[in-house]
């Protein structure tokens, strides 16, 4: 089955500068590559996500990018601001309906002001 | 935007009784919903996939005699916590994506806290 590592498994930044998070999946057929935020004891968000049509997809200092190739992808976080501070989870998915997300380990980001 | 409801929020109870999650998309159908087990500090992992009108599929290592999953319709699931004890205490979150949407985003429930004692 699927396996998805995530990277760092800690990331303290100050506020403004940038934070990067990576993951590697394992399974080739995986093409759904979602990143989640989640603050303690609330659900996950949905942050952004990414097809494996596409390299990459930006929305306001949120940025994914995906590399089929090596089967990794990327969270990048620009001007960072201490809201952002959370736990943030990539996952994958393969293109076949009803397959569940599987997720990599989480990061716990920390902006500090 | 897609909406799905998880009741209770919290659950506190005696060693030995069976708690009832339910898990409903409110504004679409799922064929499918899933069901995730989150202890602290730790990640989200799949526990069951629940699909409409057949048995749920479970992951290596969940007992499905222990948690038992009933998806009676495409707007509801719901899981049963039997004989619950304090190491079944965690965050158990369902999420569910639309029918006609095959490759599109989980929409997560609210998730619910149980606490044995």
């Amino acid at each position: 089955g699927e396996n998805v590592e995530q990277h760092p498994s800690t990331l303290s930044v100050q506020e403004g500068d940038s934070a990067v998070i990576k993951c590697t999946y394992s399974d080739s057929a995986s093409n759904y590559f979602p990143w989640y935020k989640q603050e303690l004891g609330k659900r996950p968000q949905l942050i952004i996500d990414i097809r494996s049509n596409v390299g990459e997809k930006k929305d306001q200092r949120i940025a994914v990018t995906l590399n089929k190739t090596a089967k990794h992808f990327s969270l990048h976080i620009t001007e960072t601001q201490p809201e952002d501070s959370a736990v943030y989870f990539c996952a994958s998915r393969p293109n076949q309906a009803g397959t569940a997300l599987i997720f990599g380990k989480g990061t716990t980001l920390s902006v500090s002001s | 935007g897609a909406v799905v409801s998880q009741h209770p929020s919290r659950v506190i109870c005696k060693s030995g009784t069976s708690v009832k999650i339910e898990c409903r998309s409110l504004d679409f159908q799922a064929t499918t919903m899933f069901w995730y087990r989150q202890f602290p500090k730790q990640s989200l992992m799949l526990m069951a996939t629940s699909n409409e009108g057949s048995k749920a599929t479970y992951e290596q290592g969940v007992e499905k005699d222990k948690f038992l999953i009933n998806h009676a319709s495409l707007t509801l699931s719901t899981l049963t916590v039997t004989s619950a004890h304090p190491e079944d205490s965690s965050f158990y979150i369902c999420s569910a994506s639309a029918v006609r949407y095959s490759n599109q985003p989980q929409h997560f429930g609210d998730g619910t806290r149980l606490s044995i004692l």
